[in-house]
């Protein structure tokens, strides 16, 4: 299985784009690289996946570079509701399981 | 509501007996999954149902978890002589079906106390 790594913390301003890193340098070809994030008391939410294109929703845009070696998850305009932490997944094709690491701690300040 | 429904929120039992976990996954969603959460840890995976089967118990980790979904839709978590070790965040997702191309939904979770 492909595996990921996060940053475990990050700050970022309120107002401002939050840049959220995630290496994935194992992925193969078929697997999809997705991110949830899980607001304190809560189950993960759904953010965002894609397999090689870059991909945008109304929540966030998903940056993957061309070798798919890692992606960048940006959140336009982070308010203070965007504190979470969040996860990078790598989904293998044929398999459901998904594998939460330790994700990032993104604390959003005023 | 459009998302996946847990109940109760919250339960404490006591050590030795018998709880029930509710998830009302997402209408039309016909894979359902389960999840354990410790403190401060991610999501584990624990069991699969497609419909009404469930096809992958694989990460239940002991014969006093048994989950069922008799009518393919609702699905119910029972955990047998509950141990401390067993105080979690129990939590429900569904999706569409199994393509790594359809996300999982969650719901906020069963958060599990065992005095």
């Amino acid at each position: 299985d492909a595996k990921t790594t996060q940053p475990p913390s990050m700050d970022c301003a309120e107002g401002r784009a939050a840049n959220l890193p995630c290496n994935h340098s194992t992925i193969s070809g078929n697997e999809y690289v997705y991110w949830y994030r899980q607001i304190h008391s809560q189950g993960p939410q759904y953010i965002i996946h894609g397999l090689k294109n870059n991909e945008t929703n109304e929540m966030a845009s998903l940056i993957i570079t061309e070798d798919r070696k890692s992606s960048t998850l940006i959140l336009p305009h982070a308010t203070l509701r965007d504190t979470a932490v969040y996860y990078c997944i790598v989904r293998v094709a044929d398999d459901y399981k998904l594998s939460f690491g330790a994700g990032t701690t993104v604390t959003v300040r005023a | 509501g459009a998302g996946v429904s847990q109940s109760p929120r919250y339960k404490v039992a006591k050590r030795g007996q018998d709880v029930a976990l509710r998830c009302d996954p997402i209408s039309g969603h016909v894979s359902l999954f389960w999840y354990q959460q410790a403190l401060g840890q991610g999501p584990e995976f624990l069991t699969y149902f497609q419909n009404e089967a469930q096809l992958d118990k694989s990460g239940l980790p002991s014969d006093r978890f048994f989950a069922e979904r008799p009518e393919g839709s609702v699905s119910t978590l029972k955990i047998q002589r509950t141990q401390q070790e067993d105080s979690a965040v129990y939590l429900c997702a569904s999706s569409l079906g199994l393509s790594a191309n359809q996300p999982q939904h969650f719901g906020d979770g069963t958060r599990l106390s065992i005095l």
